[in-house]
């Protein structure tokens, strides 16, 4: 067990629709990491965030946006899905960002099913 | 964009063989890290290389890293079925905060 909760960890929603993904990071982990895992496009980093802001933005659509809140937790929340989102929504987490040689803990995952 | 490119896409051993996995990166990095992924679920941290370093051995595992020629390679020693699984090498950039960019990984499986 990596520490990094996830949920839900299934989502089947239709296109269109609006979801959200909840992550809470390690105990005392200050930075969470959103990532996307598909079949044609690999492990894609989508976002970052640190304390509560944004640290670092990847491949991320303009339809998805993500937050942490005070309590360290993060959301992503994906709007105006599209079939071609169905993937693998992995949260990681770390003590802090900046420092040269940390590794990821990462969550089991959300498995989104857009159909 | 993907950073790392592992080779080969798939590997199929017998049980006590050794694996030997490969990655290519394209830019400076501040370390690279492998991590392996069980059927669909979270990664799991395996060893982590800073660029100082040529060789690193946790266990079974063994890890190279040539910065000359930007690759790495992870070997894993007298496999088990257990080690089946995906093997991802992941690197963070320098002047990166942290995030690591995964390459598409090697589907390891180890037969009995």
């Amino acid at each position: 067990d990596s520490g990094v909760t996830q949920t839900p960890k299934h989502l089947i929603t239709a296109t269109g629709q609006r979801v959200t993904l909840r992550c809470s990071p390690r105990s005392g982990d200050l930075s969470v990491y959103w990532y996307q895992q598909s079949l044609d496009q690999g492990l894609q980093f989508l976002i970052q965030y640190y304390n509560g802001e944004e640290r670092a933005k990847g491949n991320i659509l303009e339809r998805f946006s993500a937050q942490q809140f005070p309590d360290l937790h993060s959301e992503l929340n994906l709007s105006s899905l599209e079939l071609g989102d169905s993937a693998l929504y992995f949260c990681a987490s770390s003590p802090s960002p900046g420092k040269r040689n940390e590794k990821l803990f990462f969550g089991s995952g959300t498995q989104l099913s857009v159909l | 964009s993907q950073q790392g490119e592992e080779d080969p896409q798939a590997l199929s051993i017998q049980e006590g063989e050794n694996a030997t996995m490969n990655c290519s990166y394209k830019t400076s990095i501040n370390n690279l890290q492998w991590y392996r992924q069980n059927s669909g679920r979270g990664l799991v941290h395996l060893i982590l290389i800073r660029s100082n370093e040529r060789e690193k051995h946790s266990g079974r595992l063994r890890v190279t890293l040539d910065t000359s020629k930007k690759s790495s390679s992870l070997l894993i020693t007298a496999s088990r079925a257990a080690d089946t699984a995906s093997y991802f090498c992941a690197t963070a950039r320098v002047g990166s905060q942290g995030n690591l960019i995964f390459g598409k990984g090697t589907k390891l499986s180890v037969k009995p």
